[in-house]
């Protein structure tokens, strides 16, 4: 029982390039959660999958894509890479019930660096 | 809009030394509490939790928080913190549906 994975951990991108981060959990949750962790600011989100079909923005959507492949995995995309989107990155899951979110299970982060 | 606030965003104890980080939110509403823990080089997971129920919910580790309702507060406590509790901590609130807000976060570090 892996939990949360990411791949990749570390990343080092140029200014323009692209890329897309992993996400898969394996504990069956229906929703997942996309985070960026930046000094100061704790986590802010940036898009969640209420379910597998579903996307949403949350607090810091510009920038970014997302796809729920299935119910297991959840990618998120840069399009354009800027030197803003300089973070750690996490992915999250969790159930949902009666309207609630129960607590989240992160996955280990992906250090990203843009230059 | 929701908020999430840590008062202390770093702190400092020696081995032994009592713990108290404070965490005031900003909604109204019903609410469900967390505390996560991010030790150095590795993810969030969490500590403790508040749904319902008796206000004094204890975690692992010999983490203890008290929701004071009338407060707006989730504060986390420990009688005596050890080295190993060095780590980041992060007070978190969902107020119902999809979105957790999560504090700034509270670096500690304890002296050995």
């Amino acid at each position: 029982n892996a939990g949360v994975t990411q791949t990749p951990k570390f990343q080092v991108l140029k200014t323009g390039q692209s890329m897309t981060l992993q996400c898969a959990q394996d504990m069956n949750h229906n929703s997942m959660y996309w985070y960026r962790q930046d000094p100061g600011m704790g986590l802010r989100l940036i898009y969640y999958s209420a379910s597998e079909g579903t996307t949403d923005k949350g607090e810091v959507p510009n920038g970014y894509n997302v796809s729920r492949l299935n119910k297991r995995e959840f990618s998120l995309r840069l399009e354009s890479a800027a030197p803003s989107q300089t973070s750690v990155y996490f992915c999250a899951s969790s159930e949902i019930g009666g309207g609630i979110s129960y607590e989240q299970y992160f996955g280990p982060g992906t250090r990203l660096t843009v230059t | 809009a929701q908020s999430v606030s840590q008062h202390n965003h770093h702190v400092i104890l020696s081995e032994a030394a009592s713990l108290e980080l404070g965490c005031n939110y900003s909604y109204g509403g019903t609410v469900n509490l967390f505390w996560y823990v991010q030790y150095p080089g590795q993810h969030l997971q969490l500590l403790l939790k508040y749904f319902s129920g008796d206000p004094l919910v204890k975690g692992i580790k010999g983490f203890e928080a008290e929701f004071i309702k009338s407060k707006f507060s989730f504060n986390l406590r420990k009688p005596s913190v050890q080295w190993s509790d060095t780590a980041e901590y992060f007070c978190a609130v969902n107020a119902g549906g999809f979105k957790t807000i999560f504090g700034a976060g509270t670096r500690l570090f304890v002296k050995a």
